[in-house]
């Protein structure tokens, strides 16, 4: 079974602060990774992809991508109240006979004004 | 207009019941899926299909049955409804179905509660 590890939390910080959130992946063959936020009782949607080693960044929020430890994080500058989610990582993975998008169990963020 | 839709958006219904959900995209898709997501949050795949056809099945009852009637719809059908069935399922669709595919557009969900 091909894996998506994320800490559940609730990770909290405080209003104006860099929020880091982490995830690991088992299969060493994943290409691109995806991070998607999902506001309660709310549908997810994508914010950031990446599919290159280093740092990707779009606004205030910075993807990394570290292929060789099988670790990729999410950095939330100048966090803001309105950031309060649950954050999923999702890597596109083979299952019987076709690829679909592995969701982690999220990591929840809670920013305090 | 909405992007991905399902209906209904809240079903609440007796143990042994058959329930259906119904989906459609208007985003030209060829890709759409079902997840379910249960209490813990945990969003896992159930099926998709490309362009009609199923091409991931992943281990679902067989109380469950998804049809595809053409690439813009994708219904799922539960028979003998069961208490841990109670969850949201979301339908999503994505452009391809490849190895890099991970930018799904999801309906709203679908809660579901077994009594």
């Amino acid at each position: 079974q091909k894996e998506v590890e994320q800490n559940s939390g609730p990770l909290s910080v405080p209003e104006g602060a860099i929020a880091s959130l982490n995830c690991t992946y088992s299969d060493r063959g994943s290409q691109s990774f995806f991070w998607y936020r999902q506001y309660s009782g709310k549908s997810p949607e994508l914010i950031m992809f990446i599919y290159s080693n280093g740092d990707k960044e779009d606004g205030r929020f910075t993807a990394q991508l570290n292929k060789a430890s099988q670790y990729v994080s999410l950095l939330i500058r100048d966090s803001q109240p309105s950031d309060s989610a649950t954050y999923l990582c999702a890597v596109p993975t083979y299952t019987n006979s076709g690829y679909a998008l592995n969701f982690g169990k999220g990591t929840s963020l809670l920013v305090t004004p | 207009d909405t992007a991905v839709s399902q209906t209904p958006k809240y079903l609440v219904t007796q143990m042994g019941n058959d329930k259906s959900i119904k989906c459609e995209q208007n985003l030209g898709h060829d890709t759409m899926y079902w997840y379910k997501q249960d209490s813990k949050k945990f969003l896992k795949i159930m099926f998709s299909y490309n362009n009609k056809e199923l091409i991931i099945n992943e281990t679902v009852p067989n109380r469950f049955s998804p049809k595809s009637p053409d690439k813009a719809h994708l219904n799922l059908h539960i028979n003998s409804l069961e208490l841990g069935d109670s969850a949201v399922y979301f339908c999503a669709s994505s452009h391809s179905a490849g190895a890099n595919t991970g930018e799904l557009f999801f309906g709203e969900g679908s809660r579901l509660t077994v009594l």
